[in-house]
């Protein structure tokens, strides 16, 4: 069963267009949430990471925003450019540090 | 280099054929993790040392996976036999710390392709 529930499978923006990645968990001991991208070929690099304790979480364009209530966390990211075409991965986990990865977002920002 | 290193980077091997996988971690990270990432899909955990010892291996899908790290450092995943359903990208992971909120490192990977 996916821990981690994640939406959309693709998505394409238009460059200086915002996108929006969603993911949904049921494990209430999930305390940790990070996102990672990753580019073709290379393994993934954690972009930004949230802890319940806080609702939103910006580091430049990327903004987590968190809703403990709806066990459901989203990506934003800001003026998109095509350099933000990656794959990008939700995750959770508990202080024991293993991570549970949604099943990824492919997104593609056309010049 | 300073990142996490994996080798082979990539591997095609017979089914019924056994292969080894090794992870270079960053030196001084005391946690390595393996993941299983399979086509258009998210890295799946498979186990878990903290220095040489193997914390956590709930993820193995079979006893054909193994793995060691004997001296706390560089990490070996052995799958034996291996089978068509094993063909997946292997990722290794490093943190600095144990069980805590530490960013995890993650390498390359190994495409393993089992023809």
């Amino acid at each position: 069963q996916q821990q981690v529930k994640q939406s959309p499978q693709s998505l394409i923006v238009q460059k200086g267009g915002i996108s929006i990645i969603n993911c949904a968990y049921e494990n209430t001991a999930f305390d940790y949430f990070p996102w990672y991208q990753q580019f073709p070929g290379k393994g993934p690099a954690l972009l930004i990471a949230i802890r319940p304790d806080v609702s939103e979480k910006k580091e430049g364009r990327f903004t987590i925003s968190f809703n403990k209530s709806a066990k459901q966390f989203s990506l934003h990211i800001m003026d998109s450019q095509p350099g933000d075409s990656a794959t990008y991965f939700c995750a959770a986990s508990t202080w024991a540090n293993n991570l549970f990865f949604g099943t990824g977002t492919r997104l593609t920002v056309i010049p | 280099g300073a990142g996490v290193s994996q080798s082979p980077r990539y591997k095609v091997a017979k089914r019924g054929q056994d292969v080894a996988l090794r992870c270079d971690p960053i030196s001084g990270h005391v946690s390595l993790f393996w993941y299983q990432q399979a086509l258009g899909q998210g890295p799946e955990f498979l186990t878990y040392f903290q220095n040489e010892a193997q914390l956590d291996k709930s993820g193995l899908p079979s006893d054909r996976f193994f793995a060691e790290r004997p001296e706390g450092s560089v990490s070996t995943l052995k799958i034996q036999r291996t089978q068509q359903e094993d063909s997946a990208v292997y990722l290794c992971a490093s943190s600095l710390r144990g069980p805590s909120y530490n960013e995890q490192f993650f390498g390359p990977g190994t495409r393993l392709t089992v023809l």
